[in-house]
């Protein structure tokens, strides 16, 4: 059965704080890596990872894979109030995406 | 705005009633996704059409019923729902169902609730 597992499956940080979010997953039908950010309704394209360690950057944001360990980080540094949302991890196989359950983050001012 | 659009944006009906959701995208996609999200789970893979070609059914009760006209349209038709059927339903495309990575885009979502 295929399994992204992510983690922790919440957090509460401040403002200012760096954030580091995990994924991990099982090698079957591996193609990619995806992160998405829910906030209120429709996930949002992050990042998608397909080699291993090379970082991927979009502002404050960042990830990267490792795929001899199967799995993937996301960054999140100087955490901003707007950071406040669920993170989706997502395994894009051969045919379809396998989402884990999300971290919800919420970032106080 | 992701070029993935769902009509109603939110809905509720009763059990005995039949109603539709709608999905249209703009992105020139070849496949269109619905997947259902509930509270506390994970987004749950519905059905998946391809070049209108319905190829992937994940176990849905029947009372789930797609149509894919084209590839730009996907409908969602609800018949006889329960009250745990009421959640998010996402409606996604991608340009190609066997593309590596196959990054998706979703619409808003559609907010159903089954009273």
């Amino acid at each position: 059965e295929d399994k992204v597992v992510q983690s922790p499956l919440s957090l509460v940080v401040h403002e200012g704080d760096t954030v580091t979010l995990n994924c991990s997953y099982e090698v079957t039908n591996f193609r990619s890596l995806l992160w998405y950010k829910q906030e209120k309704k429709a996930p949002t394209f992050l990042f998608m990872l397909t080699s291993s360690g090379i970082e991927k950057k979009s502002g404050r944001l960042s990830s990267i894979l490792d795929k001899k360990e199967l799995f993937s980080i996301l960054n999140i540094t100087a955490t901003q109030t707007g950071d406040s949302a669920i993170y989706l991890c997502a395994k894009g196989g051969s045919e379809k995406l396998v989402f884990g359950k999300g971290t919800k983050l919420t970032v106080n001012p | 705005e992701t070029g993935v659009t769902q009509t109603p944006r939110h809905l509720v009906m009763g059990m005995t009633n039949k109603k539709s959701l709608k999905c249209e995208q703009h992105l020139g996609h070849n496949a269109m996704y619905w997947y259902k999200q509930s509270a506390k789970k994970p987004l749950e893979l519905m059905f998946v059409y391809n070049f209108k070609e319905q190829t992937e059914n994940n176990s849905v009760p029947s009372r789930f019923s797609p149509e894919c006209p084209n590839s730009s349209h996907l409908f969602l038709h609800l018949h006889t729902l329960q009250p745990e059927d009421s959640a998010l339903y996402l409606c996604a495309s991608s340009h190609d169902r066997q593309a590596p990575g196959n990054t998706i885009y979703f619409g808003e979502g559609s907010w159903l609730t089954v009273v």
